[in-house]
């Protein structure tokens, strides 16, 4: 257990709708991070969170957002969505600012499955 | 842009067998390398990582990987691998000046056959 949770374990809805995807980092861990898993892209860094604002950016579309709150949890809202988009998505979290030396703690996912 | 290259997609293995998994990235500068493991049906974990000094790195579970600079690479030994093995494997790099973006490798799939 990474002490990262994740919620929920897992998730199946129709194309066009919106879902959102909540993580809860480790205590004390100020960064998260988002990255979707899937079969043909692999794992891919979608954005990142330190102290409530955003630090980094990676291959995240613009139908996707996210927000980390005041208590340091995090949500991904995926909107319109499509049936590629049907993936593991996991949440990570670190210590701090130091992210180039930060371990990650990965969390167990939400399986998103869009029908 | 920063890449990262794990030459193998699936190795399977017998029990006893020594494992080298390739990871090339591709970035001029200072690098942190890290390689995680994902158990089926668990999360991904870190087995070992690579800030700086010695370029041969112990992690967990008896695994190592050596960081070669010239070649760009940070391949993940182990000298027997176990049944206990089977899990993906990922390579990861950060840039240090490449903000914080993590990004990893594909993934290879290892298989121990017991």
């Amino acid at each position: 257990d990474s002490g990262v949770t994740q919620t929920p374990k897992h998730l199946i809805t129709a194309t066009g709708q919106r879902v959102t995807l909540r993580c809860s980092p480790r205590s004390g861990d100020l960064s998260v991070y988002w990255y979707q898993q899937s079969l043909d892209q692999g794992l891919q860094f979608l954005i990142q969170y330190y102290n409530g604002e955003e630090r980094a950016k990676g291959n995240i579309l613009e139908r996707f957002s996210a927000q980390q709150f005041p208590d340091l949890h995090s949500e991904l809202n995926l909107s319109s969505l499509e049936l590629g988009d049907s993936a593991l998505y996991f949440c990570a979290s670190s210590v701090g600012l130091a992210g180039y030396t930060d371990t990650q703690y990965f969390g167990p996912g939400t399986r998103l499955t869009v029908l | 842009a920063q890449s990262v290259s794990q030459h193998n997609h699936h190795v399977i293995l017998s029990e006893a067998a020594s494992l080298e998994l390739g990871c090339n990235y591709s970035y001029g500068g200072t690098v942190n390398l890290f390689w995680y493991v994902q158990y089926p049906g668990q999360h991904l974990q870190l087995l070992l990582k690579y800030f700086s000094g010695d370029p041969l790195v112990k992690g967990i579970k008896g695994f190592e990987a050596e960081f070669i600079k010239s070649k760009f690479s940070f391949n993940l030994r182990k000298p027997s691998v176990q049944w206990s093995d089977t899990a993906e494997y990922f390579c990861a790099v950060n840039a240090r000046t490449g903000g914080f973006k993590t990004i990893f490798g594909a993934g290879t799939r290892l298989f121990v056959k017991a």
